[in-house]
């Protein structure tokens, strides 16, 4: 089946720097890559997504890229606020026999140093 | 608004009871989910519905048990069976077919006391 790693499982960044969080799928097959925010005690929230017919897709101060070749993707937050601090998952989605099959990742915590 | 809604917040349980989590959503979405979230494990698939009296077994399914009776509500059930049903369980709904992200609700925190 399909195996989501995540990295870093945590990350601390000043308040305006940038923060990466990378992906990795081994499923070819795997066709929609979500991201989602959850913020403490909530559940989590779609912030972006990107389809394998795409490369890059951006949303404001949030981007995702994906390489296909590679089997991996990136979410990418640029001028951090301390808004920004929260747990991020990752995702891939496959269709298996008309059901959206998603594997997450474990996620990581990202912390916004005022 | 539409959205999807989880009750309670939060449910202890004694050991040797059954206890059942409630998610209802009005968005019209066909399929919904239930997830399980530990920390340091992601999130995890307990039971998922595409259609109305259709559901099948996620990855996590033993010790629980779910219904959908109707297209807006997908109940979990947490029965006694289940041997650590201590965690965050987290419902979700998705428009049919592929390619949707989810809505998630915000969680069931279970506790067995």
């Amino acid at each position: 089946g399909e195996n989501v790693e995540q990295h870093p499982s945590t990350l601390s960044v000043q308040e305006g720097d940038s923060a990466v969080i990378k992906c990795t799928y081994s499923d070819s097959a795997s066709n929609y890559f979500p991201w989602y925010k959850q913020e403490l005690g909530k559940g989590p929230q779609l912030i972006i997504d990107i389809r394998s017919n795409v490369g890059e897709k951006k949303d404001q101060r949030i981007a995702v890229t994906l390489n296909k070749t590679a089997k991996h993707f990136s979410l990418h937050i640029t001028e951090t606020q301390p808004e920004d601090s929260a747990v991020y998952f990752c995702a891939a989605s496959l269709n298996s026999g008309g059901y959206q099959k998603v594997t997450f990742g474990i996620g990581t915590k990202l912390q916004v140093i005022p | 608004d539409g959205g999807i809604t989880q009750s309670p917040k939060y449910l202890f349980r004694k050991e040797g009871q059954n206890v059942t989590l409630s998610c209802e959503q009005n968005l019209n979405h066909d399929a919904m989910y239930w997830y399980r979230q530990d920390p340091g494990q992601g999130l995890r698939l307990i039971y998922y519905s595409q259609i109305v009296n259709d559901f099948q077994k996620g990855d996590i399914a033993e010790g629980y048990s779910v219904s959908r009776e109707k297209k807006e509500s997908f109940p979990l059930t947490v029965t006694s069976a289940q041997k650590n049903p201590t965690a965050f369980y987290l419902c979700a709904s998705a428009e049919g077919g592929t390619h949707y992200g989810y809505t998630f609700g915000s969680g069931t925190r279970l506790t067995v006391v």
